[in-house]
């Protein structure tokens, strides 16, 4: 069956780094746009990141640009998700998902997500 | 960037109907999609491309779109409907291009 299962989170201080993994199986990864989206306490969904089949293309929110960037290994069936220079609004729950559509997309399966503390 | 409004949160008795609305600038010339997400879990989808179920989401829901609101229906509500909702589009024409709902908590008394 399909999963995506995050990894890498943690506590981590202002102006630190941290690296999301995300694991998939059980469907076609390398054929799937990939993103990563996260929660905010207590906050609804924000999507910050996609990036493409063959990491040709890959985009973010405004909110993290220049800080985090996107990744993938179609050898290993990985997302990752590169985050510096990280501050107290960056904690969240980080969930990876697959983007599936080729017009209107949207997310079909979701990890069951990573939270990510920045706190000194 | 293209803004979609939910009300915070909507309360239904269990077998009455739960009506969520997604408002935004004439979000009936896209494709609305919505999940479900309980406490402690991750989002499930529920309704892609306005009204269609994915495998194992029960007839109960249901989602339709046009002018400038698109609304996901839950009929017979259960307990087990309690959660939050979001809508979510892909707008190829703003910055973020997938944007998500406020949210709506729906509350089953």
């Amino acid at each position: 069956q399909v999963q995506l299962v995050e990894s890498g989170g943690g506590l981590v201080k202002p102006g630190g780094s941290l690296r999301l993994s995300c694991a998939a199986s059980g469907f076609s990864f390398s054929d799937s746009y990939m993103s990563w989206i996260r929660q905010a306490p207590g906050r609804g969904l924000e999507w910050i990141s996609y990036i493409s089949r063959t990491s040709t293309y890959t985009d973010y929110a405004d909110s993290v640009k220049g800080r985090f960037t996107i990744s993938r290994d179609n050898t290993r069936n990985s997302v990752f998700l590169q985050m510096n220079n990280l501050r107290a609004e960056d904690t969240a729950l980080y969930f990876c998902a697959r983007n599936y559509g080729d017009y209107d997309p949207y997310f079909d399966y979701w990890g069951q997500g990573i939270l990510v503390t920045v706190s000194s | 960037s293209y803004v979609l409004t939910q009300p915070p949160s909507v309360l239904v008795a269990p077998g009455q109907t739960a009506t969520i609305t997604c408002g935004g600038d004439k979000i009936g010339s896209q494709s609305v999609h919505w999940y479900q997400q309980k406490p402690g879990q991750a989002p499930v989808l529920v309704i892609h491309y306005d009204s269609d179920r994915p495998s194992g989401i029960p007839e109960r829901f249901s989602g339709s779109n046009s002018g400038n609101t698109a609304t996901l229906t839950i009929s017979r509500v259960e307990a087990g409907d309690e959660a939050d909702y979001y809508c979510q589009v892909w707008d190829g024409s703003n910055h973020p291009n997938y944007v998500f709902g406020t949210g709506t908590k729906v509350f089953v008394l």
